[in-house]
């Protein structure tokens, strides 16, 4: 069983819809990360947090660490939001990553 | 450009070739990471350095592969003798490091091998 667990594993949407994305951890971390990748492999990191929500334009990421548990939502989604978006866990240092959730957002 | 960059962004080679990638990291960064990711899976964590010190390996880390950071700035990943199960994503990644909110990690693009 991985480490971190990722669901949907793939997720199709319409123009405006709002997402989830989920992800689920079973080891004690320090911090938990939702990065963005696009094709041709570039990741950006658009979340780090230990605790409670953080918001950045259309993007929500929650965590509940006594359920080892976090979401990722975008509002109003957009075909640009299409990419893969991964889950990593950190306790001191290295990364651990979830496999992905690849999102299409449809005009 | 002040962000990760690495070079080369694709490599082709045939197998029992020897490939080596070179990452430099954001300048004032301290740490730097080595992943590797195949297709269709999230990346794995091979090795990462603290200055000029190799901390930590992955068992992923076979004797064919080295990596090096010998002035604490740029760093190298070479691989010898390339099987084809080499083939994948090799990214690289920066941080300051010194505690939770410093240690965001900041990502190349990648090199892409692809070995025949």
């Amino acid at each position: 069983k991985n480490e971190v667990e990722q669901s949907p594993q793939n997720l199709t949407a319409q123009e405006g819809e709002f997402i989830t994305i989920n992800c689920s951890y079973s080891v004690g971390i320090s911090a938990l990360h939702w990065l963005q990748q696009h094709p041709g492999g570039g990741i950006v990191s658009l979340f780090m947090l230990s605790s409670g929500k953080k918001k950045h334009g259309r993007l929500i990421a929650t965590i509940n660490i006594q359920e080892k548990h976090s979401s990722l939502h975008i509002t109003a989604s957009h075909p640009r939001d299409s990419a893969v978006y991964i889950c990593a866990v950190s306790g001191n240092t290295p990364l651990v990553f979830g496999k992905g959730t690849r999102l299409s957002v449809i005009a | 450009d002040t962000g990760v960059s690495q070079d080369p962004r694709h490599k082709i080679t045939k197998r029992g070739q020897n490939v080596t990638f070179r990452c430099d990291p954001i300048s004032e960064h301290n740490r730097l990471y080595w992943y590797r990711q195949t297709l269709g899976q999230g990346p794995e964590f091979l090795t990462y350095f603290q200055n000029e010190a190799q901390l930590e390996k992955s068992r992923l880390l076979s004797d064919r592969f080295s990596a090096e950071r010998p002035k604490g700035s740029f760093s190298t990943l070479e691989i010898q003798r390339t099987e084809q199960g080499d083939s994948a994503m090799y990214l690289c990644a920066s941080s300051l490091g010194g505690g939770i909110a410093k240690n965001i990690q900041y990502f190349g693009a990648g090199t892409r091998l692809s070995v025949l």
